[in-house]
């Protein structure tokens, strides 16, 4: 089982530019997670979607957006890359809203130069 | 504004000793998790409390959920080198799941 699967691994962009970090999961779960991770720190949700063609802000949205056509997938788009925006960052399923596990991809280490 | 407060942020300890981290938020919470993260990995779950003052053993692990449930606890009994991680409260207000501030955990030999 796959679970959930984030490309690319590594990114250095330069201010301004802009990228799409990928995101799919194939435990046909509703709800997906964007998390960015300053080192040492906790995981902050910058955009969360309960479903198919369904988002919304989460604790950092700015500079970020999101799309959800499928139930698989859950692109993030960073337009204008700034040097805060420097982390990694985390995509997360889960089955329900409920008390379920949340299941991560292994991260993108993005770097703005 | 960042609901869940973790305490210590830092600890660092000689192997068999016992330690105690704590997550606190002013916000009530239907249940609370704790999850372990590796360098270079996504976090992994490690545990849930659901219900006011449970507690939860997992090995030398004991969790337990506030009676208010507004904070929770993770108290490692002799701990081990494998236990040194990034240790992670959630919780879920709403639809949303957030996470703690985190407590980074070293444990030596």
């Amino acid at each position: 089982n796959a679970g959930v699967t984030q490309t690319p691994k590594f990114r250095i962009l330069k201010i301004g530019q802009s990228m799409t970090l990928q995101c799919t999961q194939d435990m046909n779960h509703n709800y997906m997670y964007w998390y960015r991770q300053d080192p040492g720190m906790g995981l902050k949700l910058i955009y969360y979607s309960v479903g198919a063609g369904i988002t919304d802000k989460g604790e950092v949205p700015n500079g970020y957006n999101v799309s959800r056509s499928t139930t698989e997938d859950f692109p993030l788009r960073l337009e204008l890359a700034a040097p805060s925006q420097t982390s990694v960052y985390f995509c997360a399923s889960t089955r329900t809203a409920g008390d379920t596990e949340a299941f991560f991809g292994q991260g993108t280490r993005l770097t703005v130069v | 504004t960042q609901l869940l407060e973790q305490s210590p942020q830092f600890l660092s300890i000689q192997e068999g000793e016992n330690l105690t981290v704590y997550c606190n938020s002013s916000s009530v919470f239907s249940s609370l998790q704790w999850y372990r993260q590796e360098p270079g990995e996504g976090p992994v779950l490690l545990v849930t409390v659901v219900t006011g003052g449970e507690v939860k053993k997992l090995k030398r692990l004991t969790f337990q959920f506030g009676d208010a449930r507004k904070d929770s606890s993770l108290h490692i009994t002799a701990a081990q080198p494998g236990d040194t991680g990034l240790y992670l409260c959630a919780g879920r207000p709403l639809y949303k799941l957030i996470f703690g501030t985190g407590t980074r955990l070293q444990v030596f030999p």
